[in-house]
Order: C-alpha cells, then structure tokens, then sequence
C-alpha cells in the first residue's frame, strides 16, 4: 500500500519556465490537497479537491493550478515558475465523514527557482 | 481570527530525558486536534487525534494532554530517543465536516542529542 506518492522528488528549474507535480493516492480518498512548507512559516494550503472534477483556492493559491481529472490524482501546475516559489510541496489526502480521519501526505517535492 | 500557535520553535534535548511541546488554539468551532511528527525530508505523519471531550490520550511514549475550556494543548515526550527529533506540528480542525476546515502550527524542531 503506498498510500500518497508525489513525483518529481526534486527540481530544479529556471525563472518563467513551467512544471507539473504530480500527485497519487490509493486509498480512495475524496479531499486531496497542496501544501508548500517554508522555514519559519508551517503548511500553507494552495489548493484543494472535495472530489473529481472539483477544486478549489486555499490560503496561497496564486501562481498555482491544479486539475483532478481522476480522483486518484491531483496535479499542481506552475505555469511561469518565480523565485517566490522555491519551496517544498507536499501532497495530502483525506476521508470525509467518519469523524474527519487522519492526513495523509505524500514525502514532498523540494523545488527551486532559479 | 483562527490562529495555532506553538512552543518552543525549537528544543534540545539529552537522549533520556522527558520534553513537552505546547499548542494554543483560537479556532472556534473546533472539532478536534491532532499532533503529527514530521521527519527530516518527509511528510508529516498522525500521532494522535484529540476530541472536545478527551483530556488525555497517549501513543506508546507519547502523551497528549487538551484543555479546551484554556484552548491549549501539550504533547509530552517520555524517555527520549534519537529518533523522536523531528518537527511536531499542532493541527486543529475547525468544525465537523468540510474539506478546507484545517489550522496548522508552525511546528517545534526537536533534537535529541546523544
């Protein structure tokens, strides 16, 4: 079970060029969600899926797309990269209902801007 | 405003000894709480979820404490090992249901020192 998987694990890319982090989860989890972590600063929420075909902006969500074309996916999209974004992202899922279980999250993509 | 605020940012301890980390919320409504430890170049993981009516509850060698009447909660570290230095993060869930309902911590860096 490899529950929440993220690709790349590292990047590196130049200012204005774009990317694409992918995001996998198989434990049939309805929310999924993106989170950068800066020093000093905790999780800060990009975006969110309540489900397939479905998101939403969180706290940070400029700069950033994201699709959930299948439930099982969610891809965060950085059309025009920015040194701002240098940053690690992570990845979360979880259920819905049954007393708000527990995040999961992936093991991060650690991304810089040049 | 809905605002987790922890402390210490950052702890040092002997391998042995007991540590604790605090967690003062403001989220209102509030569901519950959760601690998640966080390893160096991994994603954050669940230790222990906390519900309004629950004062104490422990996992192994960790306890956590929560008194919602003061809006504060501490996770206590029993015996350190080498392993338990990470970042623990303080998580509160603002109501029962809803996919964007999260407040994270900015963490505290535990060390365990030989």
């Amino acid at each position: 079970n490899a529950g929440v998987t993220q690709t790349p694990k590292f990047r590196v890319l130049k200012t204005g060029q774009s990317m694409t982090l992918l995001c996998a989860q198989d434990m049939n989890h309805e929310y999924m969600y993106w989170y950068r972590q800066d020093p000093g600063m905790g999780l800060r929420l990009i975006h969110y899926s309540v489900g397939e075909g479905t998101t939403a902006k969180g706290e940070v969500p400029d700069g950033y797309n994201v699709s959930r074309l299948k439930k099982q996916n969610f891809l965060l999209g950085l059309e025009s990269a920015a040194p701002s974004q240098t940053s690690v992202y992570f990845c979360a899922s979880r259920n819905y209902g049954q007393g708000q279980g527990p995040q999961h999250f992936g093991d991060g993509t650690r991304l810089s801007i040049l | 405003k809905n605002q987790v605020e922890q402390s210490p940012q950052s702890l040092i301890i002997l391998e042995g000894k007991n540590c604790t980390l605090q967690c003062n919320y403001t989220v209102s409504p509030f569901s519950n709480l959760r601690w998640y430890k966080q390893d160096t170049g991994r994603g954050p993981v669940s230790l222990t979820i906390m519900t309004f009516s629950e004062n104490t509850k422990s996992n192994g060698r960790y306890t956590a404490t929560l008194d919602a009447d003061t809006k504060q909660s501490s996770l206590h570290i029993t015996a350190s090992q080498l392993s338990d230095s990470a970042s623990y993060i303080c998580v509160v869930s603002g109501d029962q249901t809803g996919a964007n309902n999260l407040f994270f911590g900015t963490g505290t860096r535990l060390t365990v020192i030989p």
